[in-house]
């Protein structure tokens, strides 16, 4: 979508390895989200921002750490990549304190780690 | 745990009405009623969002019951484009919490 954009689009890398994936919006808004998107499990949440510097933990959060230092940019890393880390990420951002508005995802990132 | 239960897959023929069900039996609330497309390895798209009413975008319409424990998104014309996996959700979002995403329904749209 129009506004949010995740970079790399895909990226190989090897065990042990960190990687920073990087995620981008031009709109502004206060929330921002990662998901990982693997066979059997949907989406689920690893971590999100409600601000600047603020971010908290979703529900797979190990071996993942975000960084918010300006309102645009979301940054999710993986400390020491894992084989069980090969999936495809998300980013969504949000706009609304009450969600009306509903979230808008990126096009996704699809990490291997091998 | 997700707060929906959804059929895993349906099926429909091009040009028709599709009729995606949902339950929420657990909703509080104000908790919002949310449908969520997926495209293949496509981000997820925001469809419709409703609270109690029933509501319509140039998309879909969403239908909830008056207890609010159901809800059915409509896809008034069914196109082969509309094929995709479609995610109920149930929740407030932003800083009250954040949308958790079920296993979703699998349309497949058929000529």
């Amino acid at each position: 979508d129009a506004g949010i954009t995740q970079s790399p689009r895909h990226k190989v890398t090897e065990t042990g390895t960190p990687v920073t994936l990087r995620c981008h919006q031009t709109e502004n808004h206060r929330y921002m989200y990662w998901y990982r998107q693997d066979p059997g499990h949907g989406l689920r949440l690893i971590h999100y921002s409600y601000g600047v510097k603020d971010t908290d933990k979703g529900e797979v959060s190990d071996g993942y750490s975000v960084s918010r230092s300006k309102t645009e940019d979301f940054l999710l890393t993986l400390e020491s990549a894992t084989s069980s880390q090969t999936s495809v990420y998300f980013c969504a951002i949000s706009g609304g304190d009450r969600g009306p508005y509903g979230y808008t995802f990126g096009s996704g990132t699809r990490l291997t780690v091998v | 745990d997700a707060k929906t239960t959804q059929p895993p897959s349906m099926d429909c023929a091009e040009g028709r009405a599709a009729n995606l069900p949902c339950n929420h039996s657990t909703i509080s609330g104000n908790e919002y009623v949310y449908w969520y497309r997926q495209i293949h390895s496509q981000g997820p798209q925001y469809i419709i969002h409703g609270l109690k009413n029933n509501e319509t975008n140039e998309m879909a319409s969403l239908i909830i019951t008056e207890d609010r424990k159901s809800s059915t998104l409509i896809l008034p014309h069914a196109t082969l484009r509309d094929t995709a996996v479609y995610y109920c959700i149930v929740g407030l979002g932003g800083s009250q919490g954040n949308l958790i995403f079920g296993k979703g329904t699998k349309l497949s749209v058929k000529p």
